[in-house]
């Protein structure tokens, strides 16, 4: 089945301790990126990432990190939680970030930071 | 930088009727694409519909259609014969033609059916 698979589904941290929240997907999509969604703000972009090795920021970047060393896995790291990141958080590809690709997302972790 | 409004934080309709939502997005571009994604309560994100900005046809998938008034920048989701099953948030958003790379969404709209 195709799909983007997120882990974990919830996640419960305290201030400072270093998280990764990992996501792999199986449609060998190019494009990959993460959205943070907090209510009455709608979705917005942390970093995306158009192909192998080529990462970028997205509107909100601050206190988070991505890598794509593989063109399934696109990990969202979080070296120094705070509780302002508290949120609920989607990993998504598309196929490419160009022409209109529809965006294939996760199924969301719920990250408490206390 | 775009902006994507939706004006309509909730909605409720009941079984079988119709609803609109709204969604306006302000840009320069003039080729682009727009999408309606629904987040039911299990949160998952769904893709409902997409329209490509150049076709002036507007897009229909099954109960679910769209109103898209370019010159207006508008680009409203009509639901038909609304289920129990439709009740969910609903996210307009808007993607560049080139270089899309970002997606912008709204804040969303949380429509209820009511039965």
């Amino acid at each position: 089945e195709a799909q983007v698979t997120q882990n974990p589904r919830y996640l419960i941290t305290v201030t400072g301790k270093k998280l990764t929240v990992t996501c792999s997907q199986n449609m060998n999509h190019e494009y990959m990126s993460w959205y943070r969604q907090d209510p009455g703000l709608g979705l917005r972009q942390i970093y995306y990432s158009m192909n192998v090795e080529v990462t970028d920021k997205g509107d909100v970047p601050e206190g988070y990190k991505v890598s794509r060393k593989e063109k399934r896995n696109f990990p969202l790291i979080l070296e120094s939680p705070s509780p302002n990141q508290t949120s609920l958080y989607f990993c998504a590809s598309s196929l490419s970030g160009d022409f209109g690709s529809p965006l294939h997302f996760g199924n969301g972790t719920r990250l408490t930071v206390t | 930088a775009q902006t994507v409004t939706q004006s309509q934080p909730e909605m409720s309709v009941q079984e079988a009727e119709t609803v609109t939502l709204s969604c306006t997005y302000d840009t320069s571009e003039n080729n682009y694409y727009l999408f309606w994604y629904k987040q039911p309560p299990s949160r998952q994100m769904i893709l409902v519909i997409r329209q490509e900005a150049y076709k002036q046809q507007n897009a229909t998938e099954n109960r679910f259609s769209v109103n898209f008034q370019k010159a207006a920048k508008s680009f409203s989701l009509k639901i038909s014969d609304s289920q129990l099953g439709d009740t969910a948030m609903y996210f307009c958003a808007f993607m560049k033609s080139i270089t899309g790379n970002q997606f912008y969404f709204g804040t969303g709209t949380s429509l209820t059916v009511i039965p």
